[in-house]
């Protein structure tokens, strides 16, 4: 069965700190997707990121940084140098080869980012 | 389209009645999915469909709730009499099939009262 975990259900910051959201998964599959999404306060899913379990290789974009660990699996998020517009619910998900293309989703975190 | 469409954007029902949510995905995705999302969780899997192909229904809540597509393009998502407790955010996302990444809609915020 799938599992996404994410235990910090709201972080707060200032603005300019670095900051990360933590995911952990289960899966019994080998090979599986990893996914991160945010949804902002207008309600809607955005999508950032989609990683395959054959590639560890940390990705960065712009402030967004993406750490897979499958030691740990793990599948961490950091912003760094945050801004106000960063404030949002980021949601974790997991697809797995069992799963045909459904997401299992973990609760999510608020991250809310102060001025 | 442009993006994956539903409508209504809110839909205020009493209890016991019926409502249809519409999903109009992404012109040519081949997969599309309905998922809910109550309040401070994450969306949960409903079904999903490859073309009109109801490929899984597994997570429908009870008999209530019933999906189509007819014809491989938009998808209507039935809840009958309805209750309070299926109050929550319907979300439809569409993907061009396999394990490519979804687009969501901006979802029918349901209210049963």
């Amino acid at each position: 069965a799938q599992k996404v975990t994410q235990a910090q259900t709201e972080i707060s910051v200032v603005e300019k700190e670095d900051v990360t959201l933590d995911c952990v998964y289960e899966t019994r599959d080998t090979t599986y997707y990893l996914f991160w999404y945010k949804q902002p306060p207008s309600g809607e899913l955005v999508f950032l990121i989609r990683r395959n379990s054959f590639d560890e290789q940390n990705e960065i974009s712009g402030r967004y940084s993406w750490n897979f660990q499958k030691s740990t699996s793990s599948f961490n998020f950091t912003i760094t140098a945050s801004q106000v517009v960063d404030s949002a619910v980021y949601f974790c998900a997991l697809s797995d080869n069992n799963a045909g293309n459904m997401l299992t989703f973990g609760g999510g975190t608020r991250l809310m980012v102060k001025p | 389209g442009a993006g994956v469409s539903q409508s209504p954007r809110y839909k205020v029902t009493k209890r016991g009645q019926d409502v249809a949510l519409r999903c109009d995905p992404i012109s040519g995705h081949v997969s599309l999915y309905w998922y809910r999302q109550a309040l401070g969780q994450g969306p949960e899997f409903l079904t999903y469909f490859n073309y009109e192909a109801q490929q899984d229904k597994s997570g429908l809540p009870n008999d209530r709730f019933s999906a189509e597509r007819p014809e491989g393009s938009i998808s209507t998502l039935t809840i009958q009499r309805t209750e309070q407790r299926d109050s929550a955010m319907y979300r439809c996302a569409s993907s061009l099939g396999g394990m490519n990444g979804y687009t969501f809609g901006s979802g029918t915020r349901l209210t049963v009262v």
